[in-house]
């Protein structure tokens, strides 16, 4: 079945770059999100990449897709200490209502 | 626009007793809906999801149950909790339509505590 792993915890000084990581399983993926969850509230849908995209910028954030590993990055420029919070990578196959979600990786910035 | 809300924010109810979470979608038909768990581990855990009203899909047996009775309202229900039962829960819509993007959009969530 599908499996989206992620790396638990990040560390980042603020006013760097954050890269956070996630590697899928599911070779039939075509969607793939990134959700950010401040404590205490629901996930924000961040930004989405389609499989046929190598990379997509919105702002400060980059997403970066190399199909060939099933690799999926998202950087955050700047990092700000609202930038704080869990993110979550998800991933779906066309035809499907179901995504699968990483268990999330929780970055901290601090000063 | 689009908005989801989601109700209570938190509930302490004691082990044996009922539950019913609502949730409702605004500015948008036929709606895809989706309730979710979230243990303290952090993972997201599919409960029931919904493409229709009355078609109310179970991704894992428990003790909950889920109603569609009407398009955009989401009921999450349990005739007696269990400790178990603890938990983050969240409600999420997405548009119709396997053809589109989908993106999940999700509610504040609610906070349930089991005594």
């Amino acid at each position: 079945g599908e499996d989206v792993e992620q790396s638990l915890f990040l560390s980042v000084r603020e006013g760097d770059s954050s890269v956070i990581n996630c590697t899928y399983t599911d070779s039939s993926s075509t969607y793939l999100y990134w959700y950010k969850q401040e404590p205490g509230a629901g996930l924000q849908l961040l930004t989405y990449i389609f499989s046929n995209m190598d990379m997509k910028q919105d702002q400060r954030l980059t997403v970066l897709l190399n199909k060939k590993d099933k690799h999926l990055s998202l950087r955050i420029a700047d990092t700000q200490t609202g930038d704080s919070a869990i993110y979550f990578c998800a991933e779906r196959a066309g035809g499907s209502y179901i995504p699968t979600f990483g268990r999330g990786t929780s970055l901290i910035v601090h000063p | 626009s689009q908005t989801i809300h989601q109700w209570p924010a938190t509930l302490v109810q004691p082990v044996g007793s009922p539950l019913s979470l609502e949730c409702t979608v605004e500015g948008t038909s036929n709606p895809n809906l989706y309730w979710y768990r979230q243990a303290a581990g952090r993972g997201l855990q599919l409960l029931f999801y919904s493409v229709g009203i009355g078609q109310i899909s179970s991704e894992v047996p428990q003790n909950l149950s889920a109603s569609r009775p009407q398009d955009r309202q989401f009921i999450l229900s349990s005739k007696k909790l269990l400790l178990s039962d603890s938990g983050f829960y969240l409600c999420a819509w997405s548009l119709s339509g396997q053809g589109s993007v989908l993106p999940q959009h999700f509610g504040d969530g609610t906070r349930l505590s089991i005594l």
